[in-house]
C-alpha cells in the first residue's frame, strides 16, 4: 500500500531555513496526483503549508508563499519542503501527504506519520 | 481564526448520536467547495473520514456520515463509542484567501 515518510531535523534556529523531505512507497509521484503539506502547531489546529504535482507545478498558502519552496525529485521518489527566515511560530508537527484533486475540490486522503520541528536557539 | 467554524467540543454517552457542525460562508462552502472530514485519535496523524460531502472512504463505518447544505456541512456519528473519541476537522477551500482551509476542530468526548 501506499505510504508516506517524513524526515528532517527536528531543531531548527530562528532565521535558519527548514528543510523537510517525504519519501513516498508502493506508488510512483511521476505517475501523478497532487503532493502536499500540512502543519499542526502543538495543541492547535491544521494549516495548509502547499502543494505541488509531479511535473512540478506548485500551490503555497499565500501568507507563507515568499517564505515557502516545494519541489520534488522523481528520481527518488520523494518531495521537499523548505520554508525559510523561521521563527518560534513555526514550531509544528509537519505532515507529508498525497491531494485527491478534482477541480478545486483537494482532500487529502493519505498523511505521514508527521514529524515534530522545533524552532529555537 | 479560521473561516470554518466548529464548536470547540460536543460529547456523548456510548450508543448515542452526535453531530459536529462547519459554518463557513459564501467563499467558501457557499460557493458550492466541497467539504472533507478528518478524524485525529490522540497523538496520531489525522485520517480521511469524509470526502466530498459525504463519501466514505473504503474502511470507515457508516455510523459516520456527513452531508452539506447552504453555508454549513455536518459530520454524525451514530453508535457512539469510546474509540471515536479523536479531534475531527473540516476542510474546504475557501476563494478569499485563495487556500485549502481547515476548522479550528471539534473535541469529541464520549462520556
Amino acid at each position: 500500500q501506499v505510504q508516506l515518510q517524513e524526515s528532517g531535523p527536528g531543531l531548527v534556529k530562528p532565521s535558519e531555513t527548514l528543510s523537510l523531505t517525504c519519501a513516498v512507497s508502493g506508488y510512483s509521484i511521476s505517475r501523478g496526483y497532487y503532493w502536499g503539506w500540512i502543519r499542526q502547531p502543538p495543541g492547535k489546529g491544521l494549516e495548509w503549508i502547499g502543494s505541488m504535482y509531479h511535473s512540478g507545478s506548485t500551490f503555497y498558502n499565500p501568507p507563507l508563499k515568499s517564505r515557502i519552496s516545494i519541489s520534488v525529485d522523481t528520481s527518488k521518489n520523494e518531495f521537499s519542503l523548505k520554508l525559510s527566515s523561521v521563527t518560534a511560530a513555526d514550531t509544528a508537527m509537519y505532515y507529508c501527504a498525497r491531494v485527491e484533486a478534482v477541480a478545486d475540490n483537494w482532500h487529502f486522503d493519505l498523511w505521514g506519520r508527521g514529524t515534530l520541528v522545533t524552532v529555537s536557539s | 481564526q479560521s473561516v470554518l467554524t466548529q464548536p470547540p467540543s460536543v460529547s456523548g454517552a456510548p450508543g448515542q448520536r452526535v453531530t459536529i457542525s462547519c459554518t463557513g460562508s459564501s467563499s467558501n462552502i457557499g460557493s458550492g467547495y466541497d467539504v472533507h472530514w478528518y478524524q485525529q485519535l490522540p497523538g496520531t496523524a489525522p485520517k480521511l473520514l469524509i470526502s466530498g460531502n459525504s463519501n466514505r472512504p473504503s474502511g470507515v463505518p457508516d455510523r459516520f456520515s456527513g452531508s452539506k447544505s447552504g453555508t454549513s456541512a455536518s459530520l454524525a456519528i451514530t453508535g457512539l463509542q469510546a474509540e471515536d473519541e479523536a479531534d475531527y476537522y473540516c476542510q474546504s477551500f475557501d476563494t478569499s484567501q485563495r487556500a485549502w482551509v481547515f476548522g479550528e476542530g471539534t473535541k469529541l468526548t464520549v462520556l
